[in-house]
């Protein structure tokens, strides 16, 4: 496998469901992120953990649960979410080099999120 | 005003034709600009990465950033049917994620 993989590839779920997302990267990088694409609207970013420490969270509401257990894979637990939930959800990776640095992300195919 | 606009389209030009699409910011601090282009059902993927003012060119893509406009465009010659995608513009500040633009989709027409 090479690249950022994801699965799965698509899910359905209710609103009183627990899921979780995977995402694996097989780049060598630091730093992973997990991204909302709703249609027509910009990529939203939701988390960026950074050697396996979460940096940042914009404010995502608590039924998305990440989870970094080591710098190639990356989690998002998901419960009781609502139908607006649904959604493109993108996992990316890049090569943090430190403080300061933008470095180019590599995104895997996503997973499409339908929630009834 | 958002910090990142974009066309949505869709745009349809026929092959062969010379693509232009374009980004415009709001902040004049941004320096780090990206292109990246989705396939339907797939990831987006990197095209082209630039870092100030000027012309960058990848084959038959060419990347331009106009700082002084707070513009940036990507021009695709001879287009393909295979480019048809939605190409979505990203722009940083230095040491900050960057900040997606909504896309535009372009259908190339054989």
């Amino acid at each position: 496998e090479t690249g950022v993989t994801q699965t799965p590839r698509h899910l359905v779920m209710g609103m009183t469901n627990k899921k979780s997302l995977k995402c694996e990267q097989h780049l060598g990088h630091n730093a992973m992120y997990w991204y909302k694409q709703s249609a027509k609207k910009p990529l939203e970013l939701m988390f960026v953990y950074s050697l396996e420490e979460r940096v940042e969270n914009n404010s995502v509401p608590s039924r998305f649960s990440p989870e970094c257990p080591n710098s190639s894979h990356l989690f998002l637990h998901l419960h009781t979410l609502q139908p607006e939930d649904s959604a493109l959800y993108l996992c990316a990776s890049s090569q943090d080099r430190g403080r300061g640095s933008t470095d180019t992300q590599y995104f895997g195919p996503g997973t499409r999120l339908t929630v009834l | 005003q958002k910090e990142v606009e974009q066309d949505p389209g869709p745009l349809s030009v026929p092959e062969g034709a010379i693509v232009s699409l374009n980004c415009t910011y709001s902040n004049s601090a941004f320096q780090y600009f990206m292109w990246y282009r989705q396939y339907s059902r797939k990831g987006p993927e990197l095209l082209m990465y630039t870092y100030s003012s000027g012309n960058k060119e990848d084959g038959r893509f060419t990347a331009q950033v106009d700082k002084s406009s707070k513009y940036i465009s990507l021009f695709i010659r001879d287009s393909q049917p295979s480019d048809s995608a939605t190409y979505l513009c990203a722009i940083a500040l230095y040491g900050q994620n960057f900040v997606f633009g909504p896309g535009t989709r372009l259908s190339v027409l054989p």
